[in-house]
């Protein structure tokens, strides 16, 4: 079966320091993968999504970048974090007509 | 494009009462239509989908919603709340070109006793 795992599940950081939160997807071969942001009181934000190694497509403007090294792993990352990023991201993957969620990582930026 | 209205931020209902909740999307092809529940610091379950066929959709927990097409909804209904019920609920639409959900603003449903 596939599994999806993203990690760290909550992190505190400060503002102005890197960030890197992980994503990787087991039992599947050649997923396309997803970062969602929900940010405090709103809905879930599609930030980036990726159809293959090294192919990332961004939604939004932001501070965040992605990049997928390897077939399965999906990596968000900020040099210089911001009060705003604060949130809490969600990694996914799909197979239509269905998309398959991580359990988050919660993001507090201080 | 496509979107999502979730009408209602909050609901609050007693335990046994129904649960609406409402959902209306926009898209410019057939879509496939989903309900997520969330529950606090977790990830989304999938908690029912519409793709194509019968329109009235069972899922998990005793949930179900019907597409109406005239009517661009997909409200999701439960007969008879259970305090486990309560939870944030989002309503979703999938671009099968990339397969990229939209969501709604999500629903947060209480439950009282």
């Amino acid at each position: 079966s596939q599994t999806i795992h993203q990690w760290p599940a909550t992190l505190v950081q400060p503002v102005g320091s890197p960030l890197s939160l992980e994503c990787t997807v087991e039992g599947t071969s050649n997923p396309n993968l997803y970062w969602y942001r929900q940010a405090a009181g709103r809905g879930l934000q599609l930030l980036f999504y990726s159809v293959g190694i090294g192919q990332i497509s961004s939604e939004v403007p932001q501070n965040l970048s992605a990049s997928r090294p390897q077939d399965r792993q999906f990596i968000l990352s900020s040099k210089k974090l911001l009060l705003s990023d604060s949130g809490f991201y969600l990694c996914a993957w799909n197979r239509l007509p269905e998309a398959f969620f991580g359990q988050g990582t919660r993001l507090t930026v201080v | 494009a496509q979107s999502v209205t979730q009408l209602g931020s909050h609901v609050s209902v007693s335990e046994g009462a129904l649960v609406l909740l409402r959902c209306n999307y926009s898209s410019s092809v057939p879509p496939y239509l989903f309900w997520y529940v969330q529950y606090p610091n977790q990830g989304l379950q999938l908690l029912l989908k519409y793709t194509t066929g019968a329109t009235l959709v069972k899922g998990i927990n005793g949930f179900e919603a019907e597409f109406k097409k005239s009517e661009t909804s997909f409200h999701l209904t439960k007969p008879s709340a259970h305090m486990s019920d309560a939870a944030e609920y989002f309503c979703a639409v999938i671009d099968t070109s990339y397969g990229k959900l939209t969501f709604g603003q999500g629903t947060i449903l209480t439950v009282h006793p």
